[in-house]
């Protein structure tokens, strides 16, 4: 089955400083990839998605890369903000409904 | 709409009792998911349900985990009878179609003694 690995698993920045986590995957029929962000008492919220026919994607501070060659992908943030704090995952899509999450990573912005 | 509706928010039970977890999808949606979250082993996909039938329940942990769709609107996921390790937060979600977004409801914090 698909197996997604997500690293690093904690991650600390100052605030303004760019943010970057990476995932591999090993399933190459994989074709759809979003990216989570989970708070404290709450599920996960979509931030970010990318589909196999693009290789790079970016919506305001947040942006993600797809190397299907590879097989890995990065969310990528940029002038962080305290908001920013959070746990974040990516997930791989294998065609149909099934969604498998990386292991998360822990996101500390420090003002 | 006001999304992904779960219910109890928070259930403290003791071992060997029965729990039954509740939850509402978003109207529309075709697709439902419950998942399992710990520190251990992160999120866990138990078993998603299309048009109400379920499609894969391998991630269902044991045979004391059942989960049921009987209309559109609506899902339980049931543990008889629940043990210590069964302490985690279960996530339902809802999404529309293939390959896209998924909805997650604020999840049921349960909590076996």
């Amino acid at each position: 089955g698909e197996n997604v690995e997500q690293h690093p698993s904690t991650l600390s920045v100052q605030e303004g400083d760019s943010a970057v986590i990476k995932c591999t995957y090993s399933d190459s029929a994989s074709n759809y990839f979003p990216w989570y962000k989970q708070e404290l008492g709450k599920g996960p919220q979509l931030i970010i998605d990318i589909r196999s026919n693009v290789g790079e994607k970016k919506d305001q501070r947040i942006a993600v890369t797809l190397n299907k060659t590879a097989k890995h992908f990065s969310l990528h943030i940029t002038e962080t903000q305290p908001e920013d704090s959070a746990v974040y995952f990516c997930a791989v899509h294998t065609g149909g409904f099934k969604t498998i999450f990386g292991a998360g990573t822990r996101l500390f912005v420090k003002a | 709409d006001a999304g992904v509706i779960q219910s109890p928010r928070h259930e403290v039970t003791e071992m060997g009792q029965e729990v039954t977890l509740r939850c509402k999808p978003i109207s529309g949606h075709n697709s439902l998911f419950w998942y399992r979250q710990t520190m251990m082993r992160g999120l866990e996909l138990l078993i998603y349900f299309n048009n109400n039938v379920p499609i894969d329940d391998s991630g269902m942990p044991e045979d004391r985990f059942s989960a049921k769709m009987p209309n559109a609107s609506f899902s339980t996921l049931k543990i008889q009878p629940s043990e210590p390790r069964d302490s985690a937060v279960y996530f339902c979600a809802s999404g529309s179609g293939t390959n896209t977004e998924a909805f997650f409801g604020q999840g049921t914090r349960l909590t076996v003694v």
